[in-house]
């Protein structure tokens, strides 16, 4: 019964380089959030997707950020031509499709740009 | 918006003894849900302990209890019997009712004396 997963857990990209973050939810979850945690910060909401929709993105950036969640594989943050202020921690969470259930979350990927 | 707070940015308690993390939030809404999470230094988010709006009762787990104050808007943590597993990060969080993003403070590090 795996949890949440995602991958990789640290990533290091240069400026001006894209990052991509995989969330893989748990099983029979079909709700994802992603979250970011800058250092010392608690979580900071990003976007909220069900299978192939966005159901909330006010919480990310409007450029050079993008989320995904397609029908089969796992749910995809992007960030293109990252800069020194994306550093942190991304962390993804999943949840039932019924409302008041918990959201379990992963492991987070650290990203590093350098 | 919601918002929640944390007052606290560290806390220390000696091992054994009882250490109360506070937390206070707002909003209009009636229907709620209230959270704290345990982030060590593994970075996992960890849930501790949930709160329904609904539930005038008080959720405990084991050593981990809460006191609700619905009309004062706080949320505070007792850890009794401290041990030194219990160091880490906790983050008080508020989620409206409904598959919605988590709300997080920025935090209380908590450090356990030997």
């Amino acid at each position: 019964n795996a949890g949440v997963m995602q991958n990789p857990r640290h990533l290091v990209r240069r400026r001006g380089q894209e990052a991509r973050l995989r969330c893989s939810p748990m099983k029979g979850h079909s709700h994802v959030y992603w979250y970011r945690q800058l250092p010392e910060e608690g979580l900071k909401f990003m976007v909220y997707l069900q299978k192939e929709n966005i159901i909330d993105e006010s919480g990310m950036p409007k450029e050079r950020f993008s989320a995904e969640f397609p029908k089969e594989g796992p749910s995809i943050l992007r960030i293109q031509q990252v800069v020194r202020g994306d550093s942190a921690a991304y962390f993804c969470a999943s949840s039932l499709r019924l409302a008041g259930n918990e959201q379990f979350f992963g492991p987070g990927t650290r990203l590093t740009v350098l | 918006a919601q918002t929640v707070t944390q007052s606290q940015p560290e806390m220390s308690v000696q091992e054994a003894e009882t250490v109360t993390l506070s937390c206070t939030y707002d909003t209009s809404e009636s229907d709620y849900y209230l959270f704290w999470y345990k982030q060590p230094p593994s970075r996992q988010m960890i849930l501790v302990i949930r709160q329904e709006a609904y539930k005038q009762q008080n959720a405990t787990e084991n050593r981990f209890s809460v006191n609700f104050q619905k009309a004062a808007k706080s949320f505070s943590l007792k850890i009794s019997d401290s041990q030194l597993g219990d160091a880490a990060m906790y983050f008080c969080a508020y989620r409206s009712e409904g598959n919605t993003p988590l709300v997080f403070g920025k935090g209380t590090r908590l450090s356990v004396i030997a």
